[in-house]
């Protein structure tokens, strides 16, 4: 069953607290992406990876932070840096951005 | 300013109507999504395209380069069919990787 898993499906974060949001992928792809979504806004772009051990910010990256130690795997930390973190994440991966599979997505709230 | 604009915003339809919802740009693409967002939050892939016209199944994109816009058309809608549509244009870097940017999208509801 090839496909993107995203773990939890609802995260609840406290004050001051660094949650971290899985993603893993088993289609073998070398790109995997990180994109938040917010009522009435589209998906930005928050870090992705090309290739293993190497990852790029993307327009919002403030309070993030990510690996990718495995291709399958992108994990994204959001630290307590972030202050705005409620919002719906979505991981993505493809060969590029002409394909991209997404994950059921994960959404976090602040207690 | 929002490189990616989608319309409408929502869109109500009773079963059977023929749906359009737009897509405009003002940024160089190389090519431009059409996504599916159901209620539980995943998104499909529906269309990539960089030019003309797909079809597959009761649903029809569009594309013209020249005037920046795309359409998605669904024919004989069908309450299954409501979920909101976004559209994610490909920008044209040159030569480099480049990444998607994301229209707000369109929230289609379909009444049986």
């Amino acid at each position: 069953d090839g496909g993107i898993t995203q773990s939890p499906k609802y995260l609840f974060r406290k004050e001051g607290q660094n949650v971290t949001l899985s993603c893993e992928q088993n289609l073998n792809h070398d790109a995997m992406y990180w994109y938040r979504q917010d009522p009435g806004q589209g998906l930005r772009l928050i870090y992705y990876s090309q290739i293993v051990n190497d990852f790029q910010k993307g327009d919002i990256a403030e309070g993030y932070s990510v690996s990718r130690e495995k291709k399958e795997s992108f994990p994204l930390t959001v630290t307590s840096a972030q202050k705005n973190p409620t919002a719906f994440y979505l991981c993505a991966s493809g060969t590029g951005p002409e394909t991209q599979y997404f994950g059921p997505g994960t959404r976090l709230l602040v207690l | 300013k929002n490189e990616v604009e989608q319309s409408p915003q929502n869109l109500t339809a009773q079963e059977g109507e023929f749906i359009t919802i737009n897509c405009s740009y003002s940024v160089g693409i190389s090519a431009l999504h059409w996504l599916q967002q159901h209620p539980g939050g995943g998104i499909v892939s529906l269309f990539m395209l960089s030019s003309g016209k797909k079809k597959h199944g009761r649903l029809i994109a569009t594309i013209n380069i020249q005037e920046k816009h795309s359409s998605l058309h669904i024919t004989a809608s069908h309450p299954r069919d409501s979920a909101v549509y976004i559209c994610a244009v490909i920008l044209n870097y040159g030569g480099s990787q480049g990444n998607l940017i994301f229209g707000k999208g369109t929230k289609l509801s379909v009444k049986p």
